[in-house]
């Protein structure tokens, strides 16, 4: 089956720097890649999501990269602010029926003010 | 926020006992895929639920089982409960076919 793992675990940036947070997968038949969201005690929020037809999204401070060949996809969060300091999953699945998400472990988000 | 509702958001049982969750799906989706949360750790896919049978289970006993309703609605049951299940549920709504799921809030389990 799939296997997501995400690096590095935590990650501690300064207000108003960029963040890069990456996944890499191992079944190269997925072809969906969701990022979410998580603050302590709450759900967890899809704030962005490729396809394997594209190489890049962007909405606003948030992009997302994907290398099919290296089997990888990023994060890339600019000009961060303390609101973005949260635990951030990436998850894989096939696109279609049976869509089941499989999530790394997380990596925990610091913005330092 | 999403339009994904579960309750209750908190329960605290004994080894042993059974406990039922419930999920009402967002408005417009028919599929409802329950996850469970270890603390510290990414969501693990239990099973996922479309016109009210099972379509697809991750690696969980048969302990772990669950419902959907003709209103989309799903519930989670899991018997004979033990310490590991002490966890936060997580179900998630979406429309068949289409990959986008949407979390509810949680039900936090703690096993005593």
């Amino acid at each position: 089956g799939e296997n997501v793992e995400q690096h590095p675990s935590t990650l501690s940036v300064q207000e108003g720097d960029s963040a890069v947070i990456k996944c890499t997968y191992s079944d190269s038949a997925s072809n969906y890649f969701p990022w979410y969201k998580q603050e302590l005690g709450k759900r967890p929020q899809l704030i962005i999501d490729i396809r394997s037809n594209v190489g890049e999204k962007k909405d606003q401070r948030i992009a997302v990269t994907l290398n099919k060949t290296a089997k990888h996809f990023s994060l890339h969060i600019t000009e961060t602010q303390p609101e973005d300091s949260a635990v951030y999953f990436c998850a894989a699945s096939l696109s279609g029926a049976n869509s089941k998400l499989t999530f790394g472990k997380g990596i925990t988000l610091s913005v330092r003010p | 926020e999403t339009g994904v509702t579960q309750s209750p958001t908190h329960l605290i049982k004994t080894r042993g006992q059974q406990v039922t969750l419930r999920c009402s799906s967002q408005s417009g989706h028919n599929t409802v895929s329950w996850y469970q949360q270890a603390l510290g750790q990414g969501p693990q896919f239990i099973f996922q639920y479309y016109r009210e049978e099972e379509n697809g289970r991750g690696n969980f006993p048969p302990r772990f089982s669950g419902l959907q309703f003709p209103n989309y609605s799903s519930e989670l049951n899991v018997n004979a409960l033990e310490l590991d299940d002490s966890a936060l549920y997580l179900c998630a709504s979406s429309t068949w076919g289409a990959e986008t799921q949407y979390f509810g809030p949680g039900t936090r389990l703690l096993v005593l």
